[in-house]
């Protein structure tokens, strides 16, 4: 049972335009939510999260949002750049218990020059 | 200034053969994860490790051993090793604390053959 997931495994953006990618989660015990970027041969690379007491949180580029009543998040990615190609998981945790954190399957973003 | 290094990066042997990855951070974190990175780029948790403790212990065979000598320290031992064994595996820490990511090493690329 895939708790997290990411329907879509690609994306193909321009350079410079805005990419999104989203993941839907169907534990409603999750509270804390992360987006990873990864590239070929190496570990993911923790990018982002949001907390669920927010809908919310900007860094630079990157921002996610939370909506917790459709169990849905999303990040976007302005303006993306080529650097910015990559596989992209999005990640949950509850704080209760064991802290367990569940990842999606992915999306592979392209972003073209 | 490696966060979080493990050996190797590449293994390749023989079905029926054990061997073993290791893991270190020096993050100053209390949890170290075990995750597989399959065929199908799923990232799935295997163990988890908090102060040297087993706190997550996922549906693995038990020729997967994992053991924590300290809490910078986790390492994965693999007994009888099978062709299905052959994945990515990626050591990762965090602190069992709110709001705090999980940090990834490279992965260590399993062959069995």
């Amino acid at each position: 049972d895939q708790q997290v997931k990411q329907n879509s495994p690609s994306l193909s953006v321009q350079e410079g335009r805005i990419s999104i990618l989203n993941c839907d989660y169907t534990n409603s015990m999750f509270d804390y939510f992360l987006w990873y970027k990864k590239y070929p041969a190496e570990g993911p690379t923790f990018l982002i999260s949001i907390s669920s007491i927010k809908d919310k949180n900007e860094d630079g580029r990157f921002t996610v949002f939370l909506n917790k009543s459709a169990k849905h998040l999303s990040l976007h990615i302005v303006p993306s750049q080529p650097g910015d190609s990559a596989v992209y998981f999005c990640a949950a945790r509850t704080t209760s218990g064991t802290y367990k954190y569940i990842f999606g399957t992915g999306t592979r973003l392209k972003v073209l020059a | 200034d490696t966060a979080v290094s493990q050996t190797p990066k590449y293994l390749v042997t023989q079905m029926g053969n054990d061997k073993s990855i290791k893991c270190e951070q020096n993050l100053g974190h209390d949890t170290m994860y075990w995750y597989k990175q399959d065929s199908k780029k799923f990232l799935k948790i295997m163990f988890s490790y908090n102060n040297k403790e087993l706190i997550i212990n996922e549906t693995v065979p038990n020729r997967f051993s994992p053991k924590s000598p300290d809490k910078a320290h986790l390492n994965l031992h693999i007994n009888s090793l099978e062709l299905g064994d052959s994945a990515v595996y990626f050591c990762a820490s965090s602190l069992r604390a709110y709001n705090s990511p999980l940090h990834f090493g490279n992965g260590t690329r399993l062959t069995v053959t």
